[in-house]
């Protein structure tokens, strides 16, 4: 059974402060996609990362794949109260999406 | 581009009844389509592949019969919840694989917060 391990499941912090999010898992995944999703709504895709050691940034958001395509990060820069949410991992593999438990980051003003 | 839409938003409906959830992909064409269930401050868990033209594919412990799943278009499938019971209450998301997209990208419904009373 494929696992993605995410932590922290929950983390609350002032705004301007930095913050990472990990998903880890033993097995190599084809892809590994990050979604943040607000309550009371479906997850909204923010970056899909292909290829090992690959970064790639959005904003204040970093996501970066590690090399072995096992593990992944989100690291948020100078966090701020619209960056609330859930944030949710997921590793594709053999056409499955493993999902991770989610994240729920709180950015107090 | 890959917008999804679900319908209803909201439902309540009582004990032994049946409800129907509708998911569309507006802009694209979804061969498979994707049902999940979420408990609050949870993750989402899969109940089941829709493939149009074909039966679904159900997660282990999901009971088909009661969640009945059509994927009769390349734009639309639906999820009835027969004889719904107080357990079955949650909130359901769909979401659909846009072929001309990554392999595993999904885009999501807004979701059904469904509660039976």
């Amino acid at each position: 059974t494929q696992l993605l391990e995410q932590s922290p499941q929950f983390l609350s912090i002032q705004e301007g402060e930095n913050l990472t999010v990990y998903c880890n898992s033993s097995s190599v995944f084809s892809s590994l996609q990050w979604y943040r999703q607000e309550p009371g709504e479906g997850p909204v895709l923010l970056v899909t990362v292909v290829t090992g050691g690959e970064v790639k940034k959005l904003k204040r958001l970093t996501f970066q794949f590690g090399d072995a395509r096992k593990d992944s990060s989100l690291h948020i820069t100078a966090a701020q109260p619209g960056d609330t949410g859930l944030y949710l991992c997921a590793g594709g593999n053999n056409y499955q999406l493993i999902w991770g438990a989610g994240t729920k980051l709180i950015i107090k003003p | 581009g890959a917008v999804v839409s679900q319908h209803p938003s909201r439902v309540i409906c009582k004990s032994g009844t049946s409800v129907k959830i509708e998911c569309r992909s507006l802009d694209f064409q979804a061969t498979t389509m994707f049902w999940y269930r979420q408990f609050p401050k949870q993750s989402l868990m899969l109940m089941a592949t829709s493939n149009e033209g074909s039966k679904a594919t159900y997660e282990q412990g999901v009971e088909k019969d009661k969640f009945l799943i059509n994927h009769a278009s390349l734009t639309l499938s639906t999820l009835t919840v027969t004889s719904a019971h107080p357990e079955d209450s949650s909130f359901y998301i769909c979401s659909a694989r846009d072929p001309n997209g990554g392999a595993y990208e999904q885009y999501f419904g807004p979701g059904t917060r469904l509660t039976v009373t």
